[in-house]
Protein backbone atom coordinates (compact mmCIF):
# COMPACT_ATOMS: atom_id res chain seq x y z
CA UNK A 1 0.00 0.00 0.00
CA UNK A 2 1.35 3.64 -1.06
CA UNK A 3 1.71 5.50 2.07
CA UNK A 4 2.25 8.75 2.77
CA UNK A 5 3.04 10.06 6.04
CA UNK A 6 3.33 13.10 8.17
CA UNK A 7 3.70 13.97 12.34
CA UNK A 8 0.02 15.14 13.04
CA UNK A 9 1.60 18.07 15.53
CA UNK A 10 0.18 20.38 16.40
CA UNK A 11 3.41 21.77 15.41
CA UNK A 12 3.90 25.65 17.29
CA UNK A 13 6.36 28.13 16.57
CA UNK A 14 6.55 31.72 17.59
CA UNK A 15 5.76 34.54 15.08
CA UNK A 16 8.83 35.44 13.06
CA UNK A 17 10.16 31.76 13.30
CA UNK A 18 11.23 29.14 10.63
CA UNK A 19 8.74 26.98 10.37
CA UNK A 20 9.68 22.66 9.45
CA UNK A 21 7.29 20.21 8.08
CA UNK A 22 8.05 16.95 6.97
CA UNK A 23 7.15 14.15 5.16
CA UNK A 24 7.99 10.75 4.14
CA UNK A 25 6.67 8.15 1.66
CA UNK A 26 6.73 4.89 0.62
CA UNK A 27 6.26 4.36 -3.05
CA UNK A 28 9.72 4.41 -4.72
CA UNK A 29 8.21 5.29 -8.00
CA UNK A 30 6.43 8.54 -6.89
CA UNK A 31 7.99 11.51 -9.35
CA UNK A 32 5.56 14.45 -8.37
CA UNK A 33 5.26 15.71 -4.95
CA UNK A 34 2.57 18.95 -3.46
CA UNK A 35 1.71 20.56 -0.11
CA UNK A 36 -1.50 21.86 0.09
CA UNK A 37 -2.90 23.71 2.83
CA UNK A 38 -6.24 23.68 4.78
CA UNK A 39 -7.65 26.27 7.24
CA UNK A 40 -10.03 24.65 9.23
CA UNK A 41 -13.58 23.82 7.83
CA UNK A 42 -12.30 24.84 4.67
CA UNK A 43 -11.02 23.13 1.48
CA UNK A 44 -7.02 22.34 0.55
CA UNK A 45 -5.53 24.89 -1.39
CA UNK A 46 -2.18 24.15 -3.51
CA UNK A 47 1.00 25.80 -1.92
CA UNK A 48 3.86 24.71 -3.71
CA UNK A 49 4.84 21.39 -5.88
CA UNK A 50 8.32 19.67 -6.47
CA UNK A 51 9.71 17.21 -9.21
CA UNK A 52 13.55 17.35 -8.61
CA UNK A 53 16.11 16.46 -5.84
CA UNK A 54 16.92 19.39 -4.45
CA UNK A 55 15.13 22.92 -2.94
CA UNK A 56 12.49 24.95 -4.89
CA UNK A 57 11.70 28.38 -3.08
CA UNK A 58 8.14 30.51 -3.77
CA UNK A 59 8.18 33.72 -1.37
CA UNK A 60 8.02 32.56 2.37
CA UNK A 61 8.24 28.87 1.32
CA UNK A 62 10.81 26.27 0.21
CA UNK A 63 9.73 22.88 -0.86
CA UNK A 64 13.13 20.24 -0.02
CA UNK A 65 13.10 16.74 -2.20
CA UNK A 66 15.46 13.83 -1.36
CA UNK A 67 13.97 11.09 -3.30
CA UNK A 68 17.02 8.91 -2.28
CA UNK A 69 15.57 8.85 1.61
CA UNK A 70 12.08 9.28 -0.24
CA UNK A 71 11.51 12.79 2.02
CA UNK A 72 10.01 15.86 1.11
CA UNK A 73 9.74 18.85 3.49
CA UNK A 74 8.43 22.12 3.63
CA UNK A 75 10.22 25.18 5.63
CA UNK A 76 8.09 28.47 6.04
CA UNK A 77 10.22 31.29 6.57
CA UNK A 78 9.02 34.09 8.61
CA UNK A 79 5.62 32.19 10.07
CA UNK A 80 2.64 34.40 10.24
CA UNK A 81 -0.34 33.64 12.23
CA UNK A 82 -2.32 33.22 9.35
CA UNK A 83 0.04 30.73 7.96
CA UNK A 84 -1.95 28.65 10.75
CA UNK A 85 -3.63 25.91 9.32
CA UNK A 86 -3.41 22.40 8.49
CA UNK A 87 -0.30 21.19 5.80
CA UNK A 88 -0.98 18.14 3.63
CA UNK A 89 1.39 16.60 1.61
CA UNK A 90 0.65 15.01 -1.62
CA UNK A 91 2.18 12.48 -3.77
CA UNK A 92 1.45 11.54 -7.28
CA UNK A 93 3.04 8.25 -9.69
CA UNK A 94 3.57 8.15 -12.97
CA UNK A 95 1.58 5.18 -12.79
CA UNK A 96 -1.42 6.89 -11.30
CA UNK A 97 -3.44 9.47 -11.70
CA UNK A 98 -4.42 10.23 -7.88
CA UNK A 99 -2.88 11.84 -5.46
CA UNK A 100 -2.02 10.25 -2.42
CA UNK A 101 -2.60 12.51 0.49
CA UNK A 102 -0.90 12.27 4.03
CA UNK A 103 -3.18 12.96 7.12
CA UNK A 104 -1.80 16.58 7.45
CA UNK A 105 0.56 18.52 9.84
CA UNK A 106 -1.43 21.10 12.32
CA UNK A 107 1.01 24.39 12.22
CA UNK A 108 0.24 26.75 14.79
CA UNK A 109 1.98 30.36 14.59
CA UNK A 110 1.51 31.93 17.75
CA UNK A 111 1.88 35.67 17.98
CA UNK B 1 -14.22 34.15 -11.77
CA UNK B 2 -13.18 30.65 -12.83
CA UNK B 3 -14.02 28.45 -9.71
CA UNK B 4 -15.24 25.42 -8.30
CA UNK B 5 -18.72 24.93 -6.82
CA UNK B 6 -20.48 22.77 -4.71
CA UNK B 7 -23.97 22.54 -3.44
CA UNK B 8 -25.48 22.30 -0.63
CA UNK B 9 -22.58 23.67 1.41
CA UNK B 10 -24.37 21.54 4.24
CA UNK B 11 -26.51 18.87 3.51
CA UNK B 12 -28.47 17.02 6.56
CA UNK B 13 -30.22 13.13 5.89
CA UNK B 14 -31.82 10.44 7.85
CA UNK B 15 -30.04 7.58 8.10
CA UNK B 16 -30.70 5.39 4.69
CA UNK B 17 -31.97 8.12 2.75
CA UNK B 18 -30.42 8.91 -0.27
CA UNK B 19 -28.85 11.97 -0.73
CA UNK B 20 -27.13 13.42 -4.19
CA UNK B 21 -23.96 15.83 -3.69
CA UNK B 22 -23.57 18.18 -6.78
CA UNK B 23 -19.86 19.88 -8.06
CA UNK B 24 -19.92 22.17 -11.06
CA UNK B 25 -16.38 24.18 -12.51
CA UNK B 26 -15.87 26.98 -14.90
CA UNK B 27 -12.65 25.94 -15.33
CA UNK B 28 -13.05 24.00 -18.23
CA UNK B 29 -11.07 20.93 -16.27
CA UNK B 30 -11.33 17.97 -18.04
CA UNK B 31 -10.84 15.89 -14.43
CA UNK B 32 -13.51 15.70 -11.64
CA UNK B 33 -12.28 14.07 -8.65
CA UNK B 34 -14.51 13.57 -5.48
CA UNK B 35 -12.85 12.89 -1.74
CA UNK B 36 -14.62 11.89 1.30
CA UNK B 37 -12.56 14.03 4.03
CA UNK B 38 -13.30 12.83 8.18
CA UNK B 39 -12.06 15.27 10.73
CA UNK B 40 -8.15 14.53 10.96
CA UNK B 41 -7.57 12.64 8.03
CA UNK B 42 -5.91 12.92 5.02
CA UNK B 43 -8.95 13.55 1.83
CA UNK B 44 -10.07 9.82 0.58
CA UNK B 45 -10.20 9.81 -3.12
CA UNK B 46 -13.70 8.11 -4.32
CA UNK B 47 -13.88 8.38 -8.12
CA UNK B 48 -12.16 10.57 -10.69
CA UNK B 49 -13.32 11.21 -14.17
CA UNK B 50 -11.07 11.76 -17.14
CA UNK B 51 -13.21 13.21 -19.64
CA UNK B 52 -16.61 10.62 -19.34
CA UNK B 53 -14.26 8.23 -18.05
CA UNK B 54 -14.97 6.73 -15.03
CA UNK B 55 -12.50 5.58 -12.00
CA UNK B 56 -13.33 3.81 -9.11
CA UNK B 57 -10.97 3.36 -6.21
CA UNK B 58 -10.89 -0.09 -5.39
CA UNK B 59 -11.63 0.31 -1.47
CA UNK B 60 -14.98 2.59 -2.36
CA UNK B 61 -17.81 1.15 -1.29
CA UNK B 62 -20.88 0.63 -3.84
CA UNK B 63 -22.76 2.50 -1.76
CA UNK B 64 -21.04 5.38 -3.47
CA UNK B 65 -21.52 6.77 -6.87
CA UNK B 66 -21.06 9.43 -9.65
CA UNK B 67 -22.70 10.74 -12.87
CA UNK B 68 -20.86 13.39 -14.69
CA UNK B 69 -23.66 14.47 -17.31
CA UNK B 70 -21.39 16.84 -18.69
CA UNK B 71 -17.85 18.91 -18.48
CA UNK B 72 -18.99 21.18 -15.71
CA UNK B 73 -21.22 19.24 -13.84
CA UNK B 74 -20.39 15.88 -11.62
CA UNK B 75 -22.63 14.62 -9.04
CA UNK B 76 -22.19 12.08 -5.97
CA UNK B 77 -24.94 9.99 -4.94
CA UNK B 78 -25.06 7.92 -1.57
CA UNK B 79 -27.48 5.46 -2.12
CA UNK B 80 -28.20 4.44 1.87
CA UNK B 81 -26.39 7.10 3.93
CA UNK B 82 -24.76 5.06 7.07
CA UNK B 83 -23.61 6.88 10.49
CA UNK B 84 -20.30 6.48 9.14
CA UNK B 85 -20.59 8.01 6.00
CA UNK B 86 -20.79 11.88 7.56
CA UNK B 87 -17.90 13.78 6.64
CA UNK B 88 -16.48 16.53 4.49
CA UNK B 89 -16.86 15.79 1.05
CA UNK B 90 -14.51 17.55 -1.28
CA UNK B 91 -14.77 17.84 -5.67
CA UNK B 92 -11.73 18.70 -7.27
CA UNK B 93 -10.77 19.57 -10.66
CA UNK B 94 -7.69 19.44 -12.94
CA UNK B 95 -6.14 19.41 -16.26
CA UNK B 96 -5.60 16.09 -17.25
CA UNK B 97 -1.48 16.48 -17.75
CA UNK B 98 -1.12 17.96 -14.68
CA UNK B 99 -3.11 16.13 -12.13
CA UNK B 100 -1.06 16.75 -9.45
CA UNK B 101 -2.24 20.64 -9.16
CA UNK B 102 -6.23 20.46 -8.01
CA UNK B 103 -8.68 23.22 -7.48
CA UNK B 104 -10.95 22.32 -4.72
CA UNK B 105 -14.49 23.64 -4.12
CA UNK B 106 -15.42 24.69 -1.04
CA UNK B 107 -17.01 21.02 0.28
CA UNK B 108 -20.26 19.87 1.20
CA UNK B 109 -20.67 18.43 4.92
CA UNK B 110 -22.74 15.84 5.55
CA UNK B 111 -24.77 14.98 8.04
CA UNK B 112 -26.71 11.56 8.41
CA UNK B 113 -28.93 11.17 11.37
Amino acid sequence: QKEVEQNSGPLSVPEGAIASLNCTYSDRGSQSFFWYRQYSGKSPELIMFIYSNGDKEDGRFTAQLNKASQYVSLLIRDSQPSDSATYLCAVNSNSGYALNFGKGTSLLVTP
Amino acid sequence: DAMVIQNPRYQVTQFGKPVTLSCSQTLNHNVMYWYQQKSSQAPKLLFHYYDKDFNNEADTPDNFQSRRPNTSFCFLDIRSPGLGDAAMYLCATSLRGRTGTQYFGPGTRLLVL
